[in-house]
């Protein structure tokens, strides 16, 4: 059965801090995503990876930053927390080609 | 520029049919997808058209018209367990399977 796990189902964090959401895939996906899930807004991709050490910016980049340093590992970290970031975190895979996505169970993350 | 369009919220009792409409714009086009996602789950593939026509999976199907970036999912035989939101994404033309993603629409199936 494909899997993609994240660190936390919920999270809370003061203003400032600094954040790491973790994601990790067991089907030996090629293609990584972060999206952040707001009501009405739908999913907005943050940044996505297509290979190890490989990032590209999606929609919202600003405020966040990731890492890929395993192919099965893809990190989204907040360097200063801000309440607007307040939300749920969705990490996703994916085989390159035209193929769907598998999401993870999401982080919701709250910032006081 | 990218914009995919679908209703807020539909009701339907249980036994119904409902359809689901989407109504994309995308810089490249290279396939229509549809999820559900339950409250405080993850989404979950349901359907994939990339060629207009319908495409059939038991209860659920879904429709494509490439011409007039429009999409539906049927739902028909509604049950409870199908209370959800159904997210409809297009997949972009770069190789990496960016989708850009609906809002959502809210189904809630009644007794």
């Amino acid at each position: 059965d494909v899997k993609v796990t994240q660190s936390s189902r919920y999270l809370v964090k003061r203003t400032g801090e600094k954040v790491f959401l973790e994601c990790v895939q067991d089907m030996d996906h090629e293609n990584m995503f972060w999206y952040r899930q707001d009501p009405g807004l739908g999913l907005r991709l943050i940044y996505f990876s297509y290979d190890v050490k490989m990032k590209e910016k999606g929609d919202i980049p600003e405020g966040y930053s990731v890492s890929r340093e395993k192919k099965e590992r893809f990190s989204l970290i907040l360097e200063s927390a801000s309440t607007n970031q307040t939300s749920m975190y969705l990490c996703a895979s994916s085989r390159t080609g035209v193929n769907e996505q598998f999401f993870g169970p999401g982080t919701r993350l709250t910032v006081l | 520029g990218q914009n995919i369009d679908q209703p807020t919220e539909m009701t339907a009792t249980e036994g119904a049919i409902v359809q689901i409409n989407c109504t994309y714009q995308t810089s490249g086009f290279n396939g229509l997808f549809w999820y559900q996602q339950h409250a405080g789950e993850a989404p979950t593939f349901l359907s994939y058209n990339v060629l207009d026509g319908l495409e059939e999976k038991g209860r659920f199907s879904s429709f494509l018209s490439r011409s007039k970036g429009y999409s539906y999912l049927l739902l028909k035989e509604l049950q409870m367990k199908d209370s959800a939101s159904y997210l409809c994404a297009a997949r972009t033309t770069d190789s990496w399977g960016k989708f850009q993603f609906g809002a959502g629409t809210q189904v809630v199936v009644t007794p």
